[in-house]
């Protein structure tokens, strides 16, 4: 059972343009959203995360969208760029699990 | 910066061979962890450990085994390798943030079973 669904599985996109990965979630009680990106080579480190209280949370470029009710969040990457280019990962937990449960990732590539 | 050390960055072995993956972390933390990464599959939990010599089964442990002696090292082994876990193996150290466990991974070991 995946308990994070991903999509798309690849995304190409314009330079300066905007990327948008979404994710869904079937377990009421996950309270911990986080993004990990991943570049060819290397292992997935931390972007950006949320946490259910707030609708948006925003670091630069990159801004993270949750519905509570929907049980979907997803990630909008602004101005994107060609140094942007890698595997973004969704993932979600619940308090008191220490393990993250990981989407299946999407592949973006950003045209120069 | 925090460092997590996986001991080889490719390994090929037999099918029916025990395997060891190791992983160091250089910060203290008390959880770590060992994914695998298959294309379309993301990245799926194996097992995971809390403290030394204490562990739990992620989603995926059927054929695998774990150790954690020190603090600072897990090892994965694969009892008897099968071609099935040729894969991309991650391990990770992680500590608790205001919002959440932030987790750093090593770069992975590609096993190839053959």
């Amino acid at each position: 059972q995946q308990q994070v669904k991903q999509s798309p599985q690849s995304l190409i996109v314009q330079k300066g343009g905007i990327s948008i990965i979404n994710c869904a979630y079937e377990n009421t009680a996950f309270d911990y959203f986080p993004w990990y990106q991943q570049f060819p080579g290397k292992g997935p480190a931390l972007l950006i995360a949320i946490r259910p209280d707030v609708s948006e949370k925003k670091e630069g470029r990159f801004t993270i969208s949750f519905n509570k009710s929907a049980k979907q969040f997803s990630l909008h990457i602004m101005d994107s760029q060609p140094g942007d280019s890698a595997t973004y990962f969704c993932a979600a937990s619940r308090t008191g699990r220490r393990a993250l449960t990981f989407g299946s990732g999407t592949r973006l590539q950003v045209q120069p | 910066d925090v460092k997590v050390t996986q001991s080889s960055r490719y390994l090929v072995k037999r099918t029916g061979e025990k395997v060891f993956l190791e992983c160091v972390q250089d910060m203290d933390h008390e959880n770590m962890f060992w994914y695998r990464q298959d294309p379309g599959l993301g990245l799926r939990l194996i097992y995971f450990s809390y403290d030394v010599k204490m562990k739990e089964k992620g989603d995926i442990p059927e054929g695998y085994s774990v150790s954690r002696e020190k603090k600072e090292r897990f090892s994965l082994i694969l009892e008897s390798a099968s071609t099935n876990q040729t894969s991309m193996y991650l391990c990770a150290s992680s500590f608790l943030t205001g919002g959440g466990e932030k987790l750093f991974f090593g770069s992975g070991t590609q096993l190839s079973v053959l």
